[in-house]
């Protein structure tokens, strides 16, 4: 089990750009989570996905938004981008109500 | 709103020199307390769940224990591979939906 996989590892952009980042949940989850981690910061919840809807946000605008695909694995894209985007964006699924969440080795954004 | 807090912010020991970190938190219904291990521009590691007051889990050098108003992370006779930031995070459930909120994090400096 290769658990929860995140592409890109690294991404720079500029200012105004748009971003896709993806994610392949742990076999047998079906609920996935992202998070934003600014440096030195704890993660921040943005939204969750479940049965390919968004299922619950956070905080984000709607500059911020996601997909979830039957197979369960998600993308998350950012339109606009600012500054201030960027972050260690981390990727976590779970089974719908679970314990745990198991969190992939997220993608570093750097918008310059 | 969610409130999760956690002490020190940053921590040195020696090794062999036994310390507890603090995560004190304010819900509303708690589903659950969560503890992390976070190495540098990585994705967080579980730890631990702990549902309710008086429950403690083990795991190798590290016992977590929970109360009605915060939880503890102690770590016995750490070694210099336990440098890494410790995150709580808590699990709320609103409007049918979970929703997690994690702490800053206590970045843990262990000295050979």
């Amino acid at each position: 089990d290769a658990g929860v996989t995140q592409s890109p590892t690294h991404l720079i952009k500029t200012r105004g750009q748009q971003v896709t980042l993806r994610c392949s949940p742990k076999s047998g989850h079906d609920t996935v989570s992202w998070y934003q981690q600014a440096l030195g910061q704890g993660p921040q919840f943005i939204f969750q996905y479940y049965e390919e809807e968004e299922r619950q946000r956070g905080n984000f605008p709607d500059r911020f938004s996601g997909h979830q695909f039957p197979n369960y694995s998600s993308e998350l894209n950012v339109n606009a981008l600012l500054l201030g985007d960027s972050a260690l964006y981390l990727c976590a699924s779970s089974r719908d109500r679970g314990d745990e969440q198991f969190f992939g080795p997220g993608t570093r954004l750097t918008v310059l | 709103e969610d409130q999760v807090t956690q002490s020190p912010e940053a921590l040195r020991l020696q090794e062999g020199e036994s310390s507890s970190l603090n995560c004190s938190y304010t819900v509303s219904g708690l589903r659950g307390l969560f503890w992390y291990r976070q190495d540098p521009g990585k994705g967080p590691e579980f730890l631990f769940t702990l549902y309710s007051a008086g429950e403690e889990k083990e795991k190798e050098r590290l016992k977590a224990t929970l109360t009605k108003k915060e939880s503890f992370l102690h770590i016995t006779a750490p070694k210099p591979e336990d440098s890494a930031t410790y995150l709580c995070a808590v699990r709320t459930y609103s409007g049918g939906y979970q929703k997690v909120t994690f702490g800053i994090g206590t970045k843990l400096q262990v000295i050979p």
